[in-house]
């Protein structure tokens, strides 16, 4: 089954203690990204990339680092994680990041920093 | 500037049609969509509409667009309580592989 997966899909941990929080996609898509989203402000996307070795910023990456070795991950890392991090994480990913191509969402990771 | 906005409710009567908002201001936006959200899931791609277009039907959904007044919109027809979730619509532009997303309308469909 084509699927973005995400993991873990919940955790809580407290301010400072770095942290991964992993994605898989296994449709050999080409283009991944993150996102979070809070309430009243929708989706904001975070960090991008069009293929292995190749990331960009999204509107908001101060916090956030990611890598792309593979070309089916794409971690999201939080080195110093801090209370207004909380929210909800989307990963995606689409074909090669043409603007015509759906994007595929994993299920979301809710994180909540104490 | 890149900023997408929406109203956060809307509450319809089943069979009726919904008509959800959006407004941007970045005028080089080359493609723009609506997606769909339903509880404790990930964003599901409705429809998206090019920015040369003007509207776009696509069985119960139409999506139109004023360039003009930068307003999308989406009207869904015969709205059923399956419709029930949260809409975003989301714009790229030409020169980056960069979406933006608004804030999101929550659609409630009464029985």
């Amino acid at each position: 089954e084509a699927q973005v997966t995400q993991n873990p899909r919940y955790l809580i941990t407290v301010t400072g203690k770095k942290l991964t929080v992993t994605c898989s996609q296994n449709m050999n898509h080409e283009y991944m990204s993150w996102y979070r989203q809070d309430p009243g402000l929708g989706l904001r996307q975070i960090y991008y990339s069009m293929n292995v070795e190749v990331t960009d910023k999204g509107d908001v990456p101060e916090g956030y680092k990611v890598s792309r070795k593979e070309k089916r991950n794409f971690p999201l890392i939080l080195e110093s994680p801090s209370p207004n991090q909380t929210s909800l994480y989307f990963c995606a990913s689409s074909a090669r990041g043409g603007r015509t191509e759906t994007q595929y969402f994993g299920p979301g990771t809710r994180l909540l920093v104490l | 500037g890149e900023d997408v906005e929406q109203s956060l409710f809307l509450s319809v009567r089943e069979g009726d049609s919904s008509v959800i908002n959006c407004t941007y201001t970045d005028s080089s936006s080359t493609y723009l969509y609506w997606y769909k959200q339903e509880p404790g899931a990930g964003l599901q791609l409705l429809t998206y509409i090019f920015s040369n277009m003007d509207m776009k039907q696509d069985q119960r959904l139409t999506v139109l667009l004023n360039k003009k007044d930068k307003h999308l919109s989406l009207r869904i027809a015969d709205t059923q309580t399956g419709d029930s979730a949260i809409y975003f619509c989301a714009e790229t532009y030409a020169g980056t592989y960069k979406y933006i997303f608004g804030t999101g309308t929550r659609l409630k469909v009464l029985a």
